[in-house]
């Protein structure tokens, strides 16, 4: 079955500490994306890529970098976790038209 | 900011009831507006979407209702059943533009 694919599961870090959630997807899409999901927040577009070798910011970017390594693969990497960052992360993918988002299962990350 | 206000944040319901869950948007350009279905512990599906070429959509037991004047759309569910337990959100976008913008979602609790 197509699939997003994100590791780790769950991650529990240290304030101040480093660490990079992975996703793969295998649908060839062109578009992925990084969210953030908290109790009634919704979910929030962390940083967007349309392409291989592209990102663009979105509405939450702050401490967080990402990295679309290829087609397949898109990093988001905390460089210093902080306790406000403790969230669900959702990795996700689409045709350039967006009219349809897969969504992975989500990375349970707390930071203490 | 939030350009998509969702109510209820929680609903409850008894089997056989038909909950509705409603948004409202700002950006009057918008012109693509999805629903997706999360379950505890996944990730959020397309459930349904619509356009506002038409004023309902209907997709099994689920049905959009739109309103384009007051900028409004909802979501019903006919005959609802206990594994439609799960979180609702709805969404806004221009079609054709990948970036969604969310609501804060609905928790919907069916019971029997």
């Amino acid at each position: 079955n197509a699939s997003v694919t994100q590791t780790p599961k769950f991650q529990v870090l240290k304030t101040g500490q480093s660490m990079t959630l992975q996703c793969a997807q295998d649908m060839n899409h062109n578009s992925m994306y990084w969210y953030r999901q908290d109790p009634g927040m919704g979910l929030r577009l962390i940083y967007y890529s349309a392409s291989e070798g592209t990102t663009d910011k979105g509405e939450v970017p702050n401490g967080y970098n990402v990295s679309r390594l290829n087609k397949r693969e898109f990093s988001l990497r905390l460089e210093s976790a902080a306790p406000s960052q403790t969230s669900v992360y959702f990795c996700a993918s689409s045709y350039r038209d967006g009219n349809t988002i897969y969504f992975g299962e989500g990375s349970w990350l707390t930071v203490v | 900011q939030q350009q998509v206000k969702q109510s209820p944040q929680s609903l409850i319901v008894q089997k056989g009831g038909i909950p509705i869950i409603n948004c409202a948007y700002e950006n009057t350009a918008f012109d693509y507006f999805p629903w997706y279905q999360q379950f505890p512990g996944k990730g959020p599906a397309l459930l349904i979407a619509i356009r506002p070429d038409v004023s309902e959509k209907k997709e099994g037991r689920f049905t959009i209702s739109f309103n384009k004047s007051a900028k409004q759309f909802s979501l019903h569910i006919m005959d609802s059943q206990p594994g439609d337990s799960a979180t609702y959100f709805c969404a806004a976008t221009l079609f054709g533009n990948e970036k969604l913008t969310f609501g804060t979602g609905t928790r919907l609790t069916i019971i029997p």
